[in-house]
Parts: structure tokens; C-alpha cells; sequence
């Protein structure tokens, strides 16, 4: 079955760029997308088909995807960005999620 | 827009039947895939499956064909079965919609979940 890679953790200060990867095998063939997920809440999407901003989605955070590697990229991180962040991807008509990303800002 | 709304037991013996029913307003319920996503405490989130608007469904292979899910288009509702519980199945259940993509669909809108523990 398809996996989806991610570090559990990072760390950035306030006003820095975080980037969170997520690893799978010739994930560049495949669309990605991000789920930002604060506690106690429903996960919210944040970024689509790789590199899309839904409606509402500050512009500080973007997307790639080439290769085995999909990038989250959050630039001039805020204290209010800090959540888990999963990406997910489609293999054979199942949709797969990353195991999550705990994005500290301090 | 579109909200959508988790209702159904939040608790469930072992080895019984998990259901839920997921009811959608605000936009338009045909021609979409609905989706059961699930998020044990403290964990990650895993896909169940989807079933689209004519009855069409995918599930994820892991749950080894426990997993039910149907829809009611006159009521703009779908439902989930999972069957042969265990205490591996307590999470927090979510629905989710995938109204635009197409081909490439990703979840756009979501319930706010509702936890089921599976316990004698």
C-alpha cells in the first residue's frame, strides 16, 4: 500500500519560514494536499492539487511537490500557525495521509 | 458552503456494528464523494472510505471488508457501517466532503467529528 512520510516535529521562531515534507514514492506524479489541524478541531485543508490556496488561506502558505517530495511551506510564520499539519495524496482510488507534523513556533 | 454534521452512538461494545450517519446542508449533496476519515486520540488521521452521490464506493483495503458505507439522497445523508468492532476502532469519526477537484479531489469541507469508544 502507499506511504506517506513526514518528520513528527518542527520547530521555527515567529516571523521565519517553516517547511514541513512529506515523502512517498514518485509523489510528484500524484496531487498533494495539506490539512492544518489545531487542537480540539477539525482538520482544515490549507493547500490543494500541490500548490493551491482555498478561498480564506493566507498567502503565506504554499505548496510543492517534485519528485518523492511534497513541501509545506509557511513564510513568516505566525504563533497562531502552530497545529499539526498532514499531507495526503491518492494511490489506487485510497486516499493516504502522512502521519502528521507538529509545527512548533517559539 | 456546505456543513456537515456526525450523528450516531458514541459508544459501542466489542464486537458490534459502528454507525454513523453524516447529514449535509448547504450545498449541493449529488454528483460529490462523501468521505469517513477517523483520528484514534492522539494519533494521525486514516481515510475509512467514500461513496459517491449514485452509490459508487471506495474503502480503504486496511479495514479488511468491515467497512459499509450508503447514502440517502433524499435526506442528503450518508452513513457509515463498521462492523466486527474492536477497541482499536475507538476515534474520533470524521465526514468530509470532496465537491471540487475532480479527478484529483482532496477533502474540502469537514464535520466536527464525533468520538466513538468501543467498550463492554
Amino acid at each position: 500500500s502507499y506511504e506517506l512520510t513526514q518528520p513528527p516535529s518542527v520547530s521555527v521562531s515567529p516571523g521565519q519560514t517553516a517547511s514541513i515534507t512529506c515523502s512517498g514514492d514518485k509523489l510528484g506524479d500524484k496531487y498533494t494536499s495539506w490539512y492544518q489541524q489545531k487542537p480540539g478541531q477539525s482538520p482544515l485543508l490549507v493547500i490543494y492539487q500541490d500548490s493551491m490556496r482555498p478561498s480564506g488561506i493566507p498567502e503565506r502558505f504554499s505548496g510543492s511537490n517534485s519528485g518523492n517530495t511534497a513541501t509545506l511551506t509557511i513564510s513568516g510564520t505566525q504563533t497562531w500557525d502552530e497545529a499539526d499539519y498532514y499531507c495526503q495524496a491518492w494511490g489506487s482510488s485510497t486516499a493516504v495521509f502522512g502521519g502528521g507534523t507538529k509545527l512548533t513556533v517559539l | 458552503q456546505v456543513q456537515l454534521q456526525e450523528s450516531g452512538p458514541g459508544l459501542v461494545k466489542p464486537s458490534e456494528t459502528l454507525s454513523l450517519t453524516c447529514t449535509v446542508s448547504g450545498d449541493s449533496f449529488s454528483s460529490h464523494y462523501w468521505s469517513w476519515i477517523r483520528q484514534p486520540a492522539g494519533k494521525g488521521l486514516e481515510w475509512i472510505g467514500r461513496i459517491y452521490t449514485s452509490g459508487s464506493t471506495n474503502y480503504n483495503p486496511s479495514l479488511k471488508g468491515r467497512v459499509t458505507m450508503s447514502v440517502d439522497t433524499s435526506k442528503n445523508q450518508f452513513s457509515l457501517k463498521l462492523s466486527s468492532v474492536t477497541a482499536a476502532d475507538t476515534a474520533v469519526y470524521y465526514c468530509a466532503s470532496s465537491l471540487s477537484g475532480g479527478a484529483h479531489p482532496y477533502f474540502d469541507y469537514w464535520g466536527q467529528g464525533t468520538l466513538v469508544t468501543v467498550s463492554s
